[in-house]
């Protein structure tokens, strides 16, 4: 089945750095990949996904990148800020008729 | 969300009681889950559910069951409570997008803290 492994498990950057987390995956046939934002005593929440006929995907200071070839894919947030501080999930999945496979997490922390 | 509830939002319980989580939606979603959370171990899927008639295992069901009583409502059930199962407990919904296209993206409630002493 679907394996995926998520780093750095925690990140702590200055207000205004950027921050990088990256995700790796076992299933070659997996073709969706979401990101999700768990802010403290809430459930995740989709913040920006990829499928797999694209290699890059922006919106405002959030873009996820995908390398199909090396079953890699990451998530890149520019101008961090203090509201960012979350932990943040990656996942992969196959087409319609099989569920999502989550990484364990990463903690971001932006300090200002 | 407000459009996926829990409830309840907390439970306290104790070793061998039965307890039952529950999850309505508003979204009129087809496709329901029921997930894990557990430090450092990110989100594990329990079960899930394509539409009423339909309930799949994930990769953590043993001591957990679930019913799907309507679209909107789908039930976990703990028949005999353990203290490995203290976790976060969530159920997501999803739509999938017009056939013939892939995968969909799950919404999320906002969890049931599960605590067994």
């Amino acid at each position: 089945g679907e394996n995926v492994e998520q780093h750095p498990s925690t990140l702590s950057v200055q207000e205004g750095d950027s921050a990088v987390i990256k995700c790796t995956y076992s299933d070659s046939a997996s073709n969706y990949f979401p990101w999700y934002k768990q802010e403290l005593g809430k459930g995740p929440q989709l913040i920006i996904d990829i499928r797999s006929n694209v290699g890059e995907k922006k919106d405002q200071r959030i873009a996820v990148t995908l390398n199909k070839t090396a079953k890699h894919f990451s998530l890149h947030i520019t101008e961090t800020q203090p509201e960012d501080s979350a932990v943040y999930f990656c996942a992969a999945s196959r087409q319609a008729g099989t569920a999502l496979i989550f990484g364990k997490g990463t903690t971001l922390s932006v300090s200002s | 969300d407000a459009d996926v509830t829990q409830t309840p939002r907390n439970r306290i319980t104790k070793t061998g009681k039965r307890i039952m989580l529950e999850c309505s939606q508003t979204k009129g979603h087809d496709r329901m889950y029921w997930y894990r959370q557990d430090p450092g171990l990110g989100l594990r899927l329990i079960y899930y559910s394509f539409d009423v008639k339909d309930i799949n295992k994930g990769e953590i069901s043993d001591g957990y069951s679930v019913s799907r009583q309507a679209q909107a409502k789908f039930s976990l059930s703990l028949e005999s409570a353990i203290p490995n199962q203290t976790a976060l407990y969530f159920c997501a919904t999803s739509d999938p997008r017009p056939r013939g296209a892939s995968t969909d993206t799950q919404y999320f409630g906002p969890g049931t803290r599960l605590t067994v002493l």
